[in-house]
């Protein structure tokens, strides 16, 4: 039972234009949540995160969106760049897990000049 | 700091042979987490330390998994034995408290 789910396994967008990646979850008890980006033969990096109390976090050209009441967090990135291409992590805690995380399967954005 | 440091980075090995994974957390943290990924499962947690104290083991696959933490500088995942099913990149993560967590580079298993 994938409690987090992004289903997408792919993107691709233009250098210059808005990219919107997309995340699903299923728990109720998630009051945490993060996108972590990796590059190949790297490990994942922390990005931007927000907390269930909000509806916006914004970070440069990073912004993470949540709607609780449809359970789903976007992340947005404008303008995209190509060195933004990566596969990128929608990750969640839950309020009674300690320091768990729970990811999805991954999105790769794949930025074009 | 170093960050997170795993190795060895790479690692081939024959059906059967066992398999030891290290790590080295950031210092100070006092978490530290094991996932798997793979292409099927993307990245799957396996074990979680708190403390050098196994907190959730309920991702690690079976019995031929296990880890362990001696100390807050140091974990091991073990693979006894290994089969091809096992191929993945493996990572380890730590964290302070609840705070963000930071991965190695990962370790590349192929068990062929």
């Amino acid at each position: 039972d994938q409690q987090v789910k992004q289903n997408s396994p792919s993107l691709s967008v233009q250098e210059g234009r808005i990219s919107i990646l997309n995340c699903d979850y299923t728990n109720s008890m998630f009051d945490y949540f993060l996108w972590y980006k990796k590059y190949p033969a790297e490990g994942p990096t922390f990005l931007i995160s927000i907390s269930s109390i909000k509806d916006k976090n914004e970070d440069g050209r990073f912004t993470v969106f949540l709607n609780k009441s449809a359970k789903h967090l976007s992340l947005h990135i404008v303008p995209s760049q190509p060195g933004d291409s990566a596969v990128y992590f929608c990750a969640a805690r839950a309020n009674n897990a300690g320091n768990m995380l729970t990811f999805g399967g991954g999105t790769r954005l794949m930025v074009k000049p | 700091d170093a960050g997170v440091i795993q190795s060895p980075r790479h690692e081939v090995t024959e059906m059967g042979q066992e398999v030891t994974l290290r790590c080295k957390p950031i210092s100070g943290h006092n978490s530290l987490f094991w996932y798997r990924q793979t292409m099927m499962r993307g990245l799957e947690l396996l074990i979680y330390f708190n403390n050098n104290v196994p907190i959730d083991d309920s991702g690690m696959p079976e019995d031929r998994f296990s880890a362990k933490m001696p100390n807050a500088s140091f974990s091991t995942l073990k693979i006894q034995p290994s089969e091809p099913r096992d191929s993945a990149v493996y990572f380890c993560a730590s964290t302070e408290f609840r705070d963000t967590q930071y991965f190695g580079p990962g370790t590349r298993l192929t068990v062929l």
